[in-house]
C-alpha cells in the first residue's frame, strides 16, 4: 500500500525567507499524482501545486516550486520570498492513475511565518 | 459560481442521535469523498463514491453511512454506533484520478 510521510511535523520561517517542507511517499506505481495542499486556519483545503509523476520537470506556481525526485520518491516543497499569508497547514497527498480513485495523505507539517 | 458547499458549518449532537452533514457541488464533477480530520492531524477517509448509486468504504467507514442519489450530493449520516464523532468534517469532489476540491467542512461536536 502507498503511504505519505511528512517528517517535519512543524516548521518555522522569517518573512521574505525560503523554506523548504520535505515529503517522501512509498509506491510501486510507475504512474501517479503529487500535490501540495494549504490549510490555513480558515480550514479550508486550498491546492498549493500538482506534479505529475510522468514528467521530469518540476512544477512552479508563482512562489511555490516543488523539488521532485522520483527514484528517490522525494517531493518537497519550496516557498520563496514567504508571506504572512503562507502560515498555515501543508499536506503532501499522493494519487495513483489506476486503482481505487483515493488520494493519500501525510500527516501535515505546520508552518509558521516570523515578521 | 462553482463551488462545493457543506452544511453546516457546526453541528451539534447529543448522545444516541443520528445527524447528518450535507454536501453539494456544481462542479460537474463525478467523484464524492468524505474526510475526518482530527486536531493536529491529516484527513482520514471515510467513504467515497466514483459514481451516482454507488458508493465504497473508506479507512474508518464504521459508524458512518453515505448515500448517492444525486451526482451533486453526497450526504454524510454519523449514526450512534460512531462513539467519538468530536472531529472536522470535509467533503471534496472530482473528476477521477484528478484533483481534488474541496469545501468549507463542518465542525461537529457532541453535547
Amino acid at each position: 500500500a502507498q503511504t505519505v510521510t511528512q517528517s517535519q511535523p512543524e516548521m518555522s520561517v522569517q518573512e521574505a525567507e525560503t523554506v523548504t517542507l520535505s515529503c517522501t511517499y512509498d509506491t510501486s506505481e510507475s504512474d501517479y499524482y503529487l500535490f501540495w495542499y494549504k490549510q490555513p486556519p480558515s480550514r479550508q483545503m486550498i491546492l498549493v501545486i500538482r506534479q505529475e509523476a510522468y514528467k521530469q520537470q518540476n512544477a512552479t506556481e508563482n512562489r511555490f516550486s516543488v523539488n521532485f525526485q522520483k527514484a528517490a520518491k522525494s517531493f518537497s516543497l519550496k516557498i520563496s520570498d514567504s508571506q504572512l499569508g503562507d502560515a498555515a497547514m501543508y499536506f503532501c497527498a499522493y494519487r495513483s492513475v489506476n486503482r481505487d480513485d483515493k488520494i493519500i495523505f501525510g500527516k501535515g507539517t505546520r508552518l509558521h511565518i516570523l515578521p | 459560481d462553482g463551488g462545493i458547499t457543506q452544511s453546516p458549518k457546526y453541528l451539534f449532537r447529543k448522545e444516541g442521535q443520528n445527524v447528518t452533514l450535507s454536501c453539494e457541488q456544481n462542479l460537474n464533477h463525478d467523484a464524492m469523498y468524505w474526510y475526518r480530520q482530527d486536531p493536529g492531524q491529516g484527513l482520514r477517509l471515510i467513504y467515497y463514491s466514483q459514481i451516482v448509486n454507488d458508493f465504497q468504504k473508506g479507512d474508518i467507514a464504521e459508524g458512518y453511512s453515505v448515500s448517492r442519489e444525486k451526482k451533486e450530493s453526497f450526504p454524510l449520516t454519523v449514526t450512534s454506533a460512531q462513539k467519538n464523532p468530536t472531529a472536522f468534517y470535509l467533503c471534496a469532489s472530482s473528476i477521477p484520478t484528478r484533483v481534488q476540491y474541496f469545501g468549507p467542512g463542518t465542525r461537529l461536536l457532541v453535547l
